[in-house]
């Protein structure tokens, strides 16, 4: 069974950082391109971030880009999504999934990034 | 950028009748492999999103064939044969053909 489950959310200051993970499971992590796709409060779904599989292509949004960085670790089956100078627009729910045969086949549950004074 | 727009915005149903959802790419969703690059996905409401269909017609696995994809170029369509309770929620459109992938707005399904 494919399993994506983030953490690293929280409730975090303007300008400030957080990290986030997805640790996968259940399917060939180094053979797929991962991504990070983002839901505020009521909102729809948006495209945050992609990375290839072997790390060597990554693409943002152009509302992160320069804030953020996706990485991935294949020996530990993780994605990661480095997020800085956070501002109250990147509060949402933020989904890590694969591209299992085409896009966003797996979702995780989802880690909520308030970003609040 | 690539805009999705789906209609309706809003769907009541009936339990038992047929459902159809609209979603128009501002350009061709053919990629130069063949493919068109467009899938949906149903989110229930608390829940995240699960794929339902990927390229333009391809159900995923444990995915009621009551649901189905057609379309081609920039205008796409998913039905639904009989709405069932469990479909409620909301269906996006996606497509990945071109950089940076873009959703649509969202159709929100709900029983009459």
């Amino acid at each position: 069974e494919v399993q994506l489950v983030e953490s690293g959310g929280g409730l975090v200051q303007p300008g400030g950082s957080l990290r986030l993970s997805c640790a996968a499971s259940g399917f060939t992590f180094s053979a797929h391109w991962m991504n990070w796709v983002r839901q505020g409060p009521g909102k729809g779904l948006v495209w945050v971030s992609s990375i290839r599989s072997d790390g060597g292509d990554t693409r943002y949004a152009d509302s992160v880009k320069g804030r953020f960085a996706i990485s991935r670790d294949n020996a530990k089956n993780t994605l990661y999504l480095q997020m800085n100078s956070l501002g109250v627009e990147d509060t949402a729910v933020y989904y890590c999934t694969s591209n299992v045969n085409d896009w966003n086949a797996y979702w995780g549950q989802g880690t909520l990034v308030t970003v609040s004074s | 950028d690539v805009v999705m727009t789906q209609s309706p915005l809003s769907l009541p149903v009936t339990l038992g009748q047929p459902a159809s959802i609209s979603c128009r790419s501002s350009q061709s969703l053919l990629h130069s492999d063949g493919y068109s690059y467009l899938n949906w996905f149903h989110q229930r409401p608390g829940q995240s999103p699960r794929r339902l269909i990927y390229k333009v017609s391809n159900r995923d696995s444990g995915v009621p064939d009551r649901f189905s994809g057609s379309g081609s170029g920039t205008d796409f369509t998913l039905k639904i044969s009989r709405v069932e309770a469990e479909d409620v929620g909301i269906y996006y459109c996606m497509q990945g053909a071109q950089w940076p992938p873009t959703f649509g707005q969202g159709t929100k399904v709900e029983i009459k």
